[in-house]
């Protein structure tokens, strides 16, 4: 069965510093992988995605993920982070072909101190 | 553009009355829509996925009595709420997919639904 990890409940990082929130899955096939961000008391917002090609994938925001097929990790990053970049990130992996389905991470909420 | 927004933000009612929750893709048809429940601080849990004119897939352990959902439309998913309980009480997340070209899934705002 598919599934993606989150090892980290909380990351902590100071306005201006570079962010890593960890993601690891586990697939058989080609695995297609996502991020998105939830702010509190809101739906999930789409911030990119890796399907295939380049291993570095850039999305909203000025956030990036790269794909790291031998270590079956997707980090989410970001150079400088913001202390509206605080909130709560989700990794997720499409539940297998034929199907739309997403199997969602338990979450790592970002804390960005000024 | 693939917008969706939901209704309402927010509901409060007493037990043992029925709620309904509407999802709509205001700028795109979504052939498939998802419906989530989030209990606070912990991840989305897929309760149904409903494909446009056709019955609603639950995951196992979600009752189809309970949670009623319907896909009239390629715009539209409702999901209702039976006879409510405490119990209920929850964060609803919707999400619609099926664009073409696209994998993601695009997600509603939300509905806070908290049962007396």
């Amino acid at each position: 069965a598919q599934s993606v990890a989150q090892p980290e409940d909380q990351v902590n990082v100071a306005e201006g510093n570079p962010l890593t929130v960890k993601c690891t899955y586990s697939v058989s096939g080609n695995p297609y992988l996502f991020w998105y961000v939830q702010y509190p008391n809101r739906g999930l917002q789409f911030l990119l995605k890796y399907i295939t090609g380049d291993n570095l994938v850039k999305g909203s925001y000025g956030f990036e993920a790269e794909f790291n097929k031998s270590q079956t990790s997707f980090h989410l990053k970001k150079p400088s982070a913001l202390v509206s970049d605080s909130a709560l990130y989700f990794c997720a992996v499409r539940d297998g072909l034929g199907t739309d389905k997403l199997i969602f991470g338990t979450g790592t909420r970002l804390q960005v101190f000024p | 553009g693939a917008v969706v927004s939901q209704h309402p933000s927010w509901v409060i009612c007493k037990s043992g009355t029925s709620v309904k929750i509407e999802c709509r893709s205001l700028d795109f048809q979504a052939t498939t829509m998802f419906w989530y429940r989030q209990f606070p601080k912990q991840s989305l849990m897929l309760m149904a996925t409903s494909n446009e004119g056709s019955k609603a897939t639950y995951e196992q352990g979600v009752e189809k009595d309970k949670f009623l959902i319907n896909h009239a439309s390629l715009t539209l998913s409702t999901l209702t709420v039976t006879s409510a309980h405490p119990e209920d009480s929850s964060f609803y997340i919707c999400s619609a997919g099926g664009t073409s070209g696209l994998l993601e899934q695009f997600f509603g705002p939300g509905t806070r639904l908290t049962v007396l």
